[in-house]
């Protein structure tokens, strides 16, 4: 049962368009979230983060967006760069030990 | 700063062995987490360290086991191998209060 759920398995966009990656929750008890992009043969790098206590956090040509009442999390990256071609995991807490439930991931494809 | 490293890159063994592998955190975090990665999937929480101390656990069997060092680094050691463990192995590391965790590269796993 996926408490974290990323629902498109690929998504391809041309360079310097807007990139959407979506995740929804079922777990209304989850309050931070996160965000890693893994290219094959990486470990996943950390992106960006989000407390439930907002809304918005952007860094740079990255944004995350959280909805609570609809338990939904959406990375937008403006403009869209060849390099940023990779898989992006949506994460987030479970307990106190901070461990982090996964979402399938979504492969991003930039076109040059 | 040096990020975290593991060791090996890659191993191959056969069922019914045993496995260790090796994880060094990064600089100043204390706390070391394991993840299994199965194709395709999303990563798995195994378990997590603390100053020495396991401090949580996944839904992974008792042959799963791991060690931290006084130093932060960390062992995660798997006996009587099955095929379903051929996996990539991510360990991250954080500080103590944080919900962002730094992976290593990872170690394939496979079982033959």
């Amino acid at each position: 049962d996926q408490q974290v759920k990323q629902n498109s398995p690929s998504l391809s966009v041309q360079e310097g368009r807007i990139s959407i990656l979506n995740c929804d929750y079922t777990n209304s008890m989850f309050d931070y979230f996160l965000w890693y992009k893994k290219y094959p043969a990486e470990g996943p790098t950390f992106l960006i983060s989000i407390s439930s206590i907002k809304d918005k956090n952007e860094d740079g040509r990255f944004t995350v967006f959280l909805n609570k009442s609809a338990k939904h999390l959406s990375l937008h990256i403006v403009p869209s760069q060849p390099g940023d071609s990779a898989v992006y995991f949506c994460a987030s807490n479970a307990g106190n030990n901070r461990k982090l439930i996964w979402g399938l991931g979504t492969s991003l494809a930039v076109n040059p | 700063e040096t990020g975290v490293t593991q060791s090996p890159t890659h191993l191959i063994k056969t069922r019914g062995q045993q496995v260790t592998l090796r994880c060094s955190s990064q600089s100043g975090h204390n706390t070391v987490s394991w993840y299994q990665q199965a194709l395709g999937q999303g990563p798995q929480f195994i378990f997590q360290y603390y100053r020495e101390e396991e401090n949580g656990r996944g839904n992974f069997p008792p042959r799963f086991s791991g060690l931290q060092f006084p130093n932060y680094s960390s062992e995660l050691n798997v006996n009587a191998l099955e095929l379903d463990d051929s996996a990539l192995y991510l360990c991250a590391s954080s500080l103590p209060l944080s919900y962002e965790q730094y992976f290593g590269p990872g170690t394939r796993l496979t079982v033959t």
